[in-house]
């Protein structure tokens, strides 16, 4: 069965430092792995994916994430935190083994940046 | 273009009342999916339809939970009757097909409320 976690209920950061949410995951087969982001009030928005090649993967507002198959980590980043980017974080994963396996979100994490 | 749009935004009912939440996704996409996202957890499957055929309820309370898909655009999802647990946000999602690496377009929700 896949399964997707994330260790942090959230995270701190100030305003202009670096972030990182952390995301790991686990299927049979090879992910496909997502970012979304949600606002208060708001569904969820996409971010990004890594599907196949490159393990940087680039989306939107500045954020990247990292797949790393050995550590089966796909960790959201960006170089440098913005008070905007202050919202709640979901990681995602799909087996790509199976053609009817759904999309399995995490339980979140919340990003507060500070000012 | 137009995003996933539900109605209504906020719904407070008692326990053992009804209920139906409207979801209109985006303009040609084929598979639409419900969510249940209870406070504090990440967004969980309740169903998924490819046009108008289900392809995976496996998560739904078939007792008291019903959706359907007329013509293949909008749908519906129903509880009958609502009990306390039932309370979180609904959120309808779309994507241009079921393929693995597609991401998924949100409704902002429907919240509800069960006193």
């Amino acid at each position: 069965a896949q399964s997707v976690a994330q260790p942090e209920d959230q995270v701190n950061v100030a305003e202009g430092n670096p972030l990182t949410v952390k995301c790991t995951y686990s299927v049979s087969g090879n992910p496909y792995l997502f970012w979304y982001v949600q606002y208060p009030n708001r569904g969820l928005q996409f971010l990004l994916k890594y599907i196949t090649g490159d393990n940087l993967v680039k989306g939107s507002y500045g954020f990247e994430a990292e797949f790393n198959k050995s550590q089966t980590s796909f960790h959201l980043k960006k170089p440098s935190a913005l008070v905007s980017d202050s919202a709640l974080y979901f990681c995602a994963v799909r087996d790509r083994a199976s053609s009817a396996s759904k999309i399995i979100f995490g339980s979140g994490t919340r990003l507060s940046i500070r000012p | 273009e137009a995003g996933v749009a539900q109605s209504p935004r906020y719904k407070i009912i008692e326990k053992r009342q009804s209920v139906a939440f409207w979801c209109n996704p985006i303009s040609g996409h084929a598979t639409l999916y419900w969510y249940q996202q209870i406070l504090g957890q990440g967004p969980k499957l309740l169903i998924q339809f490819q046009n108008n055929g289900v392809v995976d309820d496996s998560q739904l309370p078939k007792d008291r939970f019903s959706a359907e898909r007329l013509k293949g655009v909008d749908s519906t999802l129903k509880i009958q009757p609502a009990k306390l647990e039932d309370s979180a946000v609904y959120l309808c999602a779309s994507s241009s097909t079921s393929g693995g690496g597609q991401p998924q377009h949100f409704g902002d929700g429907t919240r509800l409320s069960i006193l």
